[in-house]
């Protein structure tokens, strides 16, 4: 079985600057998809960003990047620039693309990043 | 546009009530996962259709929870005789295919947040 592991419950960043989330996960599948969700008080989960594990290039949307290290397992989430609207919580997901795998994410704990102004 | 909606958006049940949550999902959508997701905590999975099959149900945590989905749109998840461990939030995703491709998107909807007294 996949997990997916978030060691930063919290963590905090002054407007403008950058901060870096954490994740590592253990699979022992060699084809999978790694993503970023982020879940304001609201509750809707919106996807930020994702990663195609056999592409080695690291997936970029707009302030948001990922470090994808494939042998060590990690995926973290760079936040450049960081509005008062990051402000939520940021899960760590993994989903399998192997055939005969489940489809659903498997979820790590969460980061609850706070953007001070 | 629509999105995925569910309600209600709050229940609250007295130990030993049933209770049934609604997911509507994106027009279309042909996959559909339930997830709990308890307090501080990232979401797990429950079930997942693919149209009207119920294809994995694995995530269940007891007999007391039911999924359907009859017409392969609208499914209610049901829990009976609640207890107090199953206050959480319950999300619902849908997805336009039934595959594992990148593109499968899964679409969250607000939840359900649960609280079982």
């Amino acid at each position: 079985a996949q997990t997916v592991t978030q060691s930063q419950p919290e963590m905090s960043v002054q407007e403008a600057e950058t901060v870096t989330l954490s994740c590592t996960y253990d699979t022992s599948e060699s084809d999978y998809y790694l993503f970023w969700y982020k879940q304001p008080p609201s509750r809707q989960m919106i996807l930020v960003i994702r990663q195609e594990a056999y592409k080695q290039q690291n997936a970029t949307e707009n302030r948001f990047s990922v470090n994808f290290q494939k042998a060590a397992k990690s995926f973290s989430l760079k936040i450049s620039d960081s509005q008062l609207g990051d402000a939520a919580m940021y899960f760590c997901a993994y989903r399998s693309a192997t055939s005969g795998s489940a489809r659903q994410l498997t979820f790590g704990s969460g980061t609850q990043l706070t953007v001070l102004p | 546009g629509a999105g995925v909606s569910q309600s209600p958006r709050y229940k609250v049940a007295k130990r030993g009530q049933d209770v049934a949550l609604r997911c509507d999902p994106i027009s279309g959508h042909v996959s559909l996962f339930w997830y709990q997701q308890a307090l501080g905590q990232g979401p797990e999975f429950l079930t997942y259709f693919q149209n009207e099959a119920q294809l994995d149900k694995s995530g269940l945590p007891s007999d007391r929870f039911f999924a359907e989905r009859p017409e392969g749109s609208v499914s209610t998840l049901k829990i009976q005789r609640t207890q107090q461990e199953d206050s959480a939030v319950y999300l619902c995703a849908s997805s336009l295919l039934g595959g594992r491709t990148m593109g499968n998107e899964q679409f969250f909807g607000p939840g359900t947040r649960l609280t079982v007294l």
